[in-house]
């Protein structure tokens, strides 16, 4: 089993709402990654945790803010956002982070739009 | 740095077979993965590479030259569904852990 879930599969906000986005693996990985996706592009790192600790914050502004309650949870706050955060989210996990040779696994991803 | 370059557009007739090339800087290679991912969707993992050689997998194979950088995605027996991006990504490591790096992706239009 290789499958990272995420919810909501599309969410429509307010620039003055707070919404999640939850993401969720049970295949035991330590790895669990935040990545923004807008039309056409590839997916630009977010956030890395590595075994429930962020390791990697990729100069992402604060109206953004994850959180990893265990080793199969990872959720992304949302506040104050603008419309051009508006983009798909993608959740993935890998076994580990400090070795090359993993995969990254792919949640189906948030369809985000910021009114 | 670590950049990987593949083509922007690709068109390719039903029932045919096409190759997507991409190539990367070698400083630091540790591999290199292929990921397919339709338009809104998740990005599924096709392959990855780590010596040289082919290596298939059904319809798809995907090659790696380290020696050259190089690396190709080769889609046989195309059909329609295989209409998607084709981004290929290679591990970085920077500041003691890994980030994964992709391409812009390659966009192939199957037609009839």
């Amino acid at each position: 089993d290789t499958e990272v879930t995420q919810t909501p599969k599309h969410l429509v906000m307010g620039m003055t709402n707070k919404k999640s986005l939850k993401c969720e693996q049970h295949m035991g990985h330590r790895a669990m990654y935040w990545y923004k996706q807008k039309a056409k592009k590839p997916p630009e790192l977010m956030f890395v945790y590595s075994y429930e600790k962020l390791s990697i914050n990729e100069s992402v502004p604060s109206r953004f803010s994850p959180e990893c309650p265990n080793s199969s949870l990872l959720n992304l706050h949302l506040h104050a956002l603008q419309p051009e955060d508006s983009a798909l989210y993608l959740c993935a996990s890998s076994q580990d982070n400090d070795r090359s040779t993993d995969t990254q696994y792919f949640g189906p991803g948030t369809r985000l739009t910021v009114l | 740095g670590q950049n990987i370059d593949q083509p922007t557009e690709m068109t390719a007739t039903e029932g045919a077979i096409v190759q997507i090339n991409c190539t990367y800087q070698t400083s630091g290679f540790n591999g290199l993965f292929w990921y397919q991912q339709h338009a809104g969707e998740a990005p599924t993992f096709l392959s990855y590479n780590v010596l040289d050689g082919l290596e298939e997998k059904g319809r798809f194979s995907s090659f790696l030259s380290r020696s050259k950088g190089y690396s190709y995605l080769l889609l046989k027996e195309l059909q329609m569904k295989d209409s998607a991006s084709y981004l290929c990504a290679s591990w970085k490591f920077s500041g003691g852990y890994n980030k994964l790096i992709f391409g812009a992706g390659t966009r192939l239009a199957v037609h009839p």
